[in-house]
């Protein structure tokens, strides 16, 4: 147990469908990250959160949009994605932001779009 | 979740061996780097880090080396278990990944 927990862990989604994946932290972090693992790029930073603020948005369509209510919560809202957004979505928390010594990863949402 | 399908690099080694995993790093300033393992079903977990002043630290069965000269980082398992397959993934302390290394170990 990493205390980051994410739901659901497997999520099937139309192209149409709006949905959310939920990411929780136990650990009393200030920072959390939102990842996408795909076959094409092992591990890509999406979106940064510190102290529920946004400090970096790595390029990503808005069809993905995040949500950061406090410190212990992140959402990432989904809508309208692509097959290519099939991937395992992974959250993660820091004590503070990057830089950063280590970050505590959930198991991750495994994505499918069909 | 799990990794499968990505396309990795794959070291495979016997039981009781000794592994060794290479990462390539690119950015010459940075000071910290982390490795993690990746188990089938989890998330990246965190092994050993070090920083750029020291050149080697060991932990509990894991060494990491780091070579600034030439940007290389390695990190080295002595007397590789079952336990030990999983992917591995060398970091900056900028939260950047590297590719990862699939470990296979052969009972």
């Amino acid at each position: 147990e990493t205390g980051v927990t994410q739901t659901p862990r497997h999520l099937v989604m139309g192209m149409t469908n709006k949905k959310s994946l939920k990411c929780e932290q136990h650990l009393g972090h200030n920072a959390m990250y939102w990842y996408k693992q795909s076959a094409k790029k092992p591990l890509e930073l999406m979106f940064v959160y510190n102290f529920k603020e946004q400090t970096e948005n790595n390029s990503v369509p808005s069809r993905f949009s995040p949500e950061c209510p406090n410190s212990s919560h992140l959402f990432l809202h989904l809508h309208t994605l692509q097959p290519e957004d099939s991937a395992l979505y992974l959250c993660a928390s820091s004590q503070d932001r990057l830089p950063v010594e280590k970050l505590f990863f959930g198991s991750g949402t495994q994505l499918s779009v069909l | 979740g799990e990794s499968v399908g990505l396309h990795l690099p794959t070291l495979s080694v016997q039981e009781g061996d000794n592994s060794i995993i290479n990462c390539a790093y690119s950015n010459s300033a940075s000071d910290y780097f982390i490795w993690y393992k990746q188990e089938s079903g989890k998330g990246p977990q965190f092994i050993i880090d070090i920083r750029s002043n020291m050149d080697k630290r060991q932990g509990q069965r894991v060494t990491v080396l780091l070579n600034k000269t030439v940007k290389h980082l390695s990190l080295q398992i002595a007397a590789t278990q079952p336990g030990d397959s999983a992917v591995y993934f060398c970091a900056e302390n900028n939260g950047v990944f590297g590719k990862g290394t699939r470990l296979s170990v052969i009972a």
